[in-house]
C-alpha cells in the first residue's frame, strides 16, 4: 500500500512565523501534490510538483512556497504565516501521467495560526 | 473553473440508491471520485477517462458523459459504510493538475 506520511497532524503557530509542512511518500512517485481544505470549498491546489526540484503553482500558491530536493519529500512552506491560513493541509502524490493514476492522500495537518 | 457538485448534502436509509452528479463548464480529460470520511484522509474510488466509458465496483459505480461534461456516481443500496464526503476532481488537460468540486456530504442512516 502506499503511504504518504505527513509530518504533523495538529500544528500551533502565531502570525509571522514561518511554518514547514512535510510530507513524505514511500511509493517512489513521481508527482506530489499540496492541498488546504476549507469548510464549503472543497480541496484547493497550491502547489504540485513532477519531478525533483520541478514546481508548478496552482490555484492559490499566494503566501506560499515548496521544496522538493529528493523524490520522496515535498515541503510546503508558510513564509510569513497569517490568520487567513489556518485551514486543513493534505498532501498527495500519484505515479506516472498524473491525470490517469490516483492520487494518495496523507491523513492532513490541521494547522491554526493565532 | 471549479467543478460543480449536486446536491450538497443527502441523507439516506440504508438501502437506499443515491447518485452525485459533477459538472465542468470545460471539456475533460478525465474524472476522479474520492470519499472522505470525518477525521480521515480522501479514499480514491474511481477514475473515468475522455470516451464516456462507465466504471464500477462492489455497488458504487460512475459514468462519464463527454458532451455533457458530466460524470454522475451511483451509490446502489447504501451500506452505512457510505457515509462521508465524497469529491470530483477533473483533469482538463492531461496534466494531472485536479481541481476539485466543493463536496457532497452523504449521510446513511440505519
Amino acid at each position: 500500500d502506499v503511504k504518504v506520511t505527513q509530518s504533523s497532524r495538529y500544528l500551533v503557530k502565531r502570525t509571522g512565523e514561518k511554518v514547514f509542512l512535510e510530507c513524505v511518500q514511500d511509493m517512489d512517485h513521481e508527482n506530489m501534490f499540496w492541498y488546504r481544505q476549507d469548510p464549503g470549498l472543497g480541496l484547493r491546489l497550491i502547489y504540485f510538483s513532477y519531478d525533483v526540484k520541478m514546481k508548478e503553482k496552482g490555484d492559490i500558491p499566494e503566501g506560499y512556497s515548496v521544496s522538493r530536493e529528493k523524490k520522496e519529500r515535498f515541503s510546503l512552506i508558510l513564509e510569513s504565516a497569517s490568520t487567513n491560513q489556518t485551514s486543513m493541509y493534505l498532501c498527495a502524490s500519484s505515479s506516472g501521467q498524473a491525470g490517469n493514476q490516483p492520487q494518495h492522500f496523507g491523513d492532513g495537518t490541521r494547522l491554526s495560526i493565532l | 473553473q471549479q467543478p460543480v457538485q449536486s446536491p450538497q448534502a443527502v441523507i439516506l436509509r440504508e438501502g437506499e440508491d443515491a447518485v452525485i452528479n459533477c459538472s465542468s463548464s470545460k471539456a475533460l480529460y478525465s474524472v476522479h471520485w474520492y470519499r472522505q470520511k470525518h477525521g480521515e484522509a480522501p479514499v480514491f474510488l474511481m477514475i473515468l477517462l475522455k470516451g464516456g466509458e462507465q466504471k464500477g465496483h462492489d455497488k458504487i459505480s460512475a459514468s462519464f458523459n463527454e458532451k455533457k461534461q458530466q460524470s454522475s456516481l451511483y451509490l446502489t443500496a447504501s451500506q452505512l459504510s457510505y457515509s462521508g464526503t465524497y469529491f470530483c476532481g477533473t483533469d482538463y488537460n492531461q496534466g494531472g493538475k485536479l481541481i476539485f468540486g466543493q463536496g457532497t456530504e452523504l449521510s446513511v442512516k440505519p
